[in-house]
């Protein structure tokens, strides 16, 4: 299965803003819902959005995402220490029937 | 409490079998598409197999159909992987997730292990 394109790292510092994109070759994200995931070292991954855009209840709106094109983009503002971590994107391919994870961007706030 | 609970990993031998559990609670587990999700050491998230809610449809990565099989006992609320020919690059913790719901996986376990070593 083909997976989505992630940047191994981004980093900044605290308070600042960092940009983590998702993108793929071919219609998946444009033709399915992109989700995003945040897994602290150690710990399991947790849903941060979901519907492209959305986040379930006690996501903070620091986390926001969009999505254009084949390609989907994680937000993450005011940069906390708690946030260092492991975010992943995904989406299942429709036409594979199979479901696709980008290759992991590790956060890192300087 | 909305809750995942995996078990069933350990160590293996190359060519052994093992039978991964998860016990849902807190949610409409009959209701929900659940799935196996594994993350080799150090890498990204792979996923593994999804099942329907009613258990009929199934659906697998390329990298283990044919060896893994996935399935599901409602009235126990509990899914099931069961893993045979394991490899070595079949080494990753294993989590169980409710979903993909509209692509997402809205509930984590928190992992189970597989080692394949000889």
């Amino acid at each position: 299965q083909s997976v989505l394109t992630q940047p191994p790292s981004v980093s900044a510092a605290p308070g600042q803003k960092v940009t983590i994109s998702c993108s793929e070759s071919s219609s998946k994200i444009g033709s399915n819902y992109v989700s995003w995931y945040q897994q602290l070292p150690g710990t399991a991954p947790k849903l941060l959005i979901y519907d492209n855009n959305k986040r379930p209840s006690g996501i903070p709106d620091r986390f926001s995402a969009s999505k254009s094109g084949t390609s989907a983009t994680l937000d993450i503002t005011g940069l906390q220490t708690g946030d260092e971590a492991d975010y992943h994107c995904g989406t299942w391919d429709s036409s594979l029937s199979a479901y696709v994870f980008g290759t992991g961007t590790k956060v890192s706030v300087l | 409490e909305v809750q995942l609970v995996e078990s069933g990993g350990g160590l293996v031998q190359p060519g052994g079998s093992l039978r991964l559990s998860c016990a849902g609670s807190g949610f409409s587990f009959s209701s929900s598409v659940m799935s196996w999700v594994r993350q080799a050491p150090g890498m990204g998230l792979e996923w593994v197999s999804s099942i329907s809610d009613g258990g009929v449809n199934k659906y697998y990565a390329d990298s283990v159909k044919g060896r893994f099989s996935i399935s599901r006992d409602n009235s126990k609320k509990t899914l099931f992987l069961q893993i045979n020919t394991l490899r070595v690059e079949d080494t990753a913790a294993y989590f169980c997730a409710k979903g993909p719901d509209r692509g997402a996986f809205g509930i984590w376990g928190q992992g189970t292990k597989v080692t394949v070593s000889s």
